[in-house]
């Protein structure tokens, strides 16, 4: 079955601490991968995504994920959070072809204490 | 200028009413797509549409009915609105595989 795991469903760090998120998938062939944010009483915008190439990719305000095909693992890293970074992150993945369905993860709740 | 929108942004209604929910996006994208997001966070796919196609539905009751009268513009449709259909739904749109979304309608059936 195709499904998105999210380990990490509360994380509260300290302004300047370092930040991974992990994510797990599970969906047969080649894959395209998200991660989306949603702050406060916002909606969802794309962080970064990968489609393919090096699978290091940054992405807005410091982020970085990082995809480990053997894994199938796509962590979300940011070496030093801050105070507005609070907001839930969720990871994503769909096929490269023939489907436009996505698969979201049950969301990372992050805190970052001032 | 706003690419996706959605109205209203706050529902409260009472059960076993009907209520839609508008959506209009502006980007010129093909495809577009119903979530509902609960009160933990859980995103989850409803339908999508592809040039006024419906390509994804999801094993949601069929009190709800999505319509597109064009490929900007994707609507739900609630019949009988039941206590467990409160949650946020957000429509979104899609290129190149990127979902840019709306800011969400709350939904709160009492």
């Amino acid at each position: 079955a195709q499904s998105v795991s999210q380990h990490n469903h509360h994380v509260i760090l300290s302004e300047a601490a370092s930040l991974e998120l992990g994510c797990n998938y599970s969906y047969g062939g080649t894959v395209n991968l998200f991660w989306y944010v949603q702050y406060p009483g916002q909606h969802l915008q794309l962080l970064l995504k990968y489609f393919s190439g090096d699978p290091l990719v940054k992405g807005i305000k410091g982020f970085e994920a990082e995809f480990i095909k053997s894994k199938f693992s796509f962590n979300l890293r940011k070496p030093s959070v801050q105070w507005s970074d609070t907001a839930e992150y969720f990871c994503a993945v769909t096929a490269t072809s023939g489907t436009y369905k996505y698969i979201f993860g049950t969301g990372t709740r992050l805190k970052v204490l001032a | 200028d706003t690419a996706v929108s959605q109205t209203p942004k706050y529902l409260v209604t009472q059960m076993g009413n009907d209520k839609s929910i508008k959506c209009e996006q502006n980007l010129g994208h093909d495809t577009m797509y119903w979530y509902k997001q609960d009160s933990k966070k859980f995103l989850k796919i409803m339908f999508s549409y592809n040039n006024k196609e419906l390509i994804i539905n999801e094993t949601v009751p069929n009190r709800f009915s999505p319509k597109s009268p064009d490929k900007a513009h994707l609507n739900l449709h609630i019949n009988s609105l039941e206590l467990g259909d409160s949650a946020v739904y957000f429509c979104a749109s899609s290129s190149n595989y990127e979902q840019y979304f709306g800011p969400g309608t709350r939904l709160t059936v009492t």
